[in-house]
């Protein structure tokens, strides 16, 4: 089935870890995206990728980087993990050149730093 | 950058009309999308607005006015199923999407 595939649904992780958040897609879209949603803050871009070798820092990017070394894959990763980073975490996949189509969302990522 | 405001909370009765507005102010608009939100789901595309006026799919219709940086999504004959978070997001000129903080109905018997 088409889409896009996030690992692990959810975790629990000390502050100070290191923790990489998977997404995988098989639609061969352009453009990846990272979100964090907060309650009362919406959906926050965190970082971005607009095609395969490319990033760019969204709206939230400190602590967090992404790396794009294919189409298909885009992991998030925090380096050191502090409890402000606990969120639901959503990657995301467009063609750019679609128009109508917006965004294709994964399940998300549900994660607690204690 | 963008910003968005709709309104928090909505409650309406099941089988009635339900009307949910969204202003924006952006530095390079690209198209206005509406998304429907489950509890504990992710964002699922519910319409797309680049050009003024409305835009009808079934029990679901979206309006835009560029002009007044305006939309709104309207959900006609209610159904229990409909409770869920609303979410008006707005496109720039790069393809980026920002949303607005999201619009809770809740649709009562």
């Amino acid at each position: 089935i088409a889409g896009i595939t996030q690992a692990p649904t959810s975790q629990i992780l000390a502050a100070g870890r290191r923790m990489t958040l998977r997404c995988t897609q098989d639609m061969r879209h352009n453009a990846m995206y990272w979100y964090r949603q907060d309650l009362g803050l919406g959906l926050r871009l965190i970082h971005y990728s607009n095609t395969a070798g490319t990033t760019g820092k969204g709206e939230v990017p400190d602590g967090y980087s992404v790396s794009r070394a294919n189409t298909d894959d885009f992991p998030l990763t925090l380096a050191s993990a502090v409890p402000s980073q606990t969120s639901v975490y959503f990657c995301a996949s467009s063609d750019s050149y679609s128009g109508a189509d917006g965004y294709t969302f994964g399940s998300g990522t549900r994660l607690t730093v204690v | 950058g963008q910003n968005i405001d709709q309104p928090t909370e909505m409650t309406a009765t099941e089988g009635a009309i339900v009307q949910i507005n969204c202003t924006y102010q952006t530095s390079g608009f690209n198209g206005l999308f509406w998304y429907q939100q489950h509890a504990g789901e992710a964002p699922t595309f519910l319409s797309y607005n680049v050009l003024d006026g409305l835009e009808e799919k079934g029990r679901f219709s979206s309006f835009l006015s560029r002009s007044k940086g305006y939309s709104y999504l309207l959900l006609k004959e209610l159904q229990m199923k409909d409770s869920a978070s609303y979410l008006c997001a707005v496109r720039d000129r790069l393809d980026k999407l920002s949303f607005g903080a999201g619009t809770t109905v809740t649709v009562r018997a």
